[in-house]
């Protein structure tokens, strides 16, 4: 069965610091990979997806994720955060077949400042 | 204004009673979908729905029932509260086919069963 894990519960960096969220999927064939935001007291929005071609994917807000099949992993990296990006960050992958989401358990973002 | 609503935003019922969440989205899209937040658990999916008359359940569907009244409107409802129900509730709507394409979310229906 497909499966994401998030290691990270929660992590907490210095303003202007970089990032790294982890993420590793278990699927069968290629998947399709999401990263979400969810701000305080809001709903998710996409940040950036991959399904094919080039492994490193650009989103939105300066973030940025790589796939590694050999790794099975889709980590997300921004360069330097800004305070705004606290919040808490869900990886998903996409079953084709059924069009379905499996989000991971989500990992939390404070920002020291 | 916002593509997919939820309301009410927030609830507090107690157990036993009839409750029912609703969503609406003005995106056109024919794939509907409710899911629960707990802390810890990320989201976890209770039903979808791919039309007006395609229905599917989740992961998590005991205890809750839903209605397509529309391609527009997708309610989900607790028959019979219990706190254990107590969560974070979204729907998301999406277009087209495959697990590929972008989920728009609501902005969460707060549920307390006391």
């Amino acid at each position: 069965a497909q499966s994401v894990t998030q290691p990270d519960i929660h992590i907490t960096v210095s303003e202007g610091a970089s990032l790294e969220l982890r993420c590793n999927y278990s699927y069968g064939a290629t998947p399709y990979l999401f990263w979400y935001v969810q701000s305080p007291g809001q709903g998710l929005q996409l940040l950036l997806k991959y399904f094919s071609g080039d492994t490193l994917v650009q989103g939105i807000k300066g973030f940025e994720a790589e796939f590694k099949r050999s790794q099975s992993s889709f980590n997300l990296r921004k360069p330097s955060v800004h305070w705004s990006d606290a919040a808490e960050y869900f990886c998903a992958v996409g079953e084709s077949s059924a069009s379905k989401i499996i989000f991971g358990s989500g990992t939390r973002l404070s920002i020291r400042p | 204004d916002a593509d997919v609503t939820q309301t009410p935003r927030n609830r507090i019922t107690k157990t036993g009673k009839r409750i029912m969440l609703e969503c609406s989205q003005t995106k056109g899209h024919d794939r509907m979908y409710w899911y629960r937040q707990d802390p810890g658990l990320g989201l976890r999916l209770i039903y979808y729905s791919f039309d007006v008359k395609d229905i599917n359940k989740g992961e998590i569907s005991d205890g809750y029932s839903v209605s397509r009244q529309a391609q527009a409107k997708f309610s989900l409802s607790l028959e019979s509260a219990i706190p254990n129900q107590t969560a974070l509730y979204f729907c998301a709507s999406q277009t087209g086919s495959g697990g590929y394409n972008e989920q728009f979310f609501g902005p969460g229906t707060r549920l307390t069963v006391l």
